[in-house]
């Protein structure tokens, strides 16, 4: 079993729509949590960067962390084109381990 | 600030041959990564180094070498490259007040035959 779990989609939206991503993790020392997002062809980006327990956001962006459940979120509100991409979860206590990623496709 | 940079953007190489990935960073960060992606797998940390002079293995760094030559600069060698080191290589880097914030180079593209 993979220390962290996401489902590889894709997801298919239509523009507009609130997307949310999932993720499952098994480590329950992991201490930070982040989301990446990856165009085609290209690097990791960071997007998002939660410690511990809660809620962040930031523009359209939400995190959410809940350890209890060992669950991790990425809410999108009005999703648009520009945000097609795949989405990396990952979480750590001294280094990070990455999700498969999810593919997210928004279209117009 | 270009951030962190890789070279090359795409290499082929023959099974058996070596070669060296480079990677620089300008944010002064302390902390550096190497790690590969392959379809389905997600990134798999191959090295990292904590700070200047030290070195350690991650999840999957059978036939790899990696040496920290400064603060700025993290290489990964392939001595003897094998089809299955076949897979886009991506640098990191971390440091700072966001000391667990990794940033990611633009990867390299590289295929063994």
């Amino acid at each position: 079993q993979k220390e962290v779990e996401q489902d590889p989609g894709p997801l298919s939206v239509p523009e507009g729509a609130i997307v949310s991503l999932n993720c499952t993790y098994s480590n329950s020392a992991f201490q930070y949590f982040m989301w990446y997002r990856q165009y085609s062809r290209k690097g990791p980006e960071l997007l998002m960067y939660t410690y511990s327990s809660g809620n962040k956001e930031d523009g359209r962006f939400t995190a959410q962390v809940d350890k209890s459940s060992k669950y991790i979120s990425l809410f999108i509100r009005d999703s648009q084109p520009s945000d097609s991409a795949t989405y990396l979860c990952a979480g750590g206590y001294n280094k990070l381990i990455f999700g498969a990623g999810t593919r997210l496709a928004v279209h117009p | 600030n270009a951030g962190v940079t890789q070279t090359p953007k795409f290499q082929v190489l023959k099974t058996g041959q070596s070669m060296t990935l480079q990677c620089a960073q300008d944010m002064n960060h302390n902390s550096m990564y190497w790690y590969r992606q392959d379809p389905g797998m997600g990134l798999r940390l191959i090295y990292y180094s904590a700070s200047e002079g030290t070195t350690d293995k991650g999840e999957v760094p059978n036939g790899y070498n990696v040496s920290r030559l400064n603060k700025r600069e993290f290489s990964l060698r392939l001595e003897s490259a094998a089809p299955s080191q076949t897979s886009v290589y991506f640098c990191a880097s971390s440091g700072g007040l966001a000391i667990n914030e990794q940033y990611f180079g633009p990867g390299t593209r590289l295929t063994v035959t």
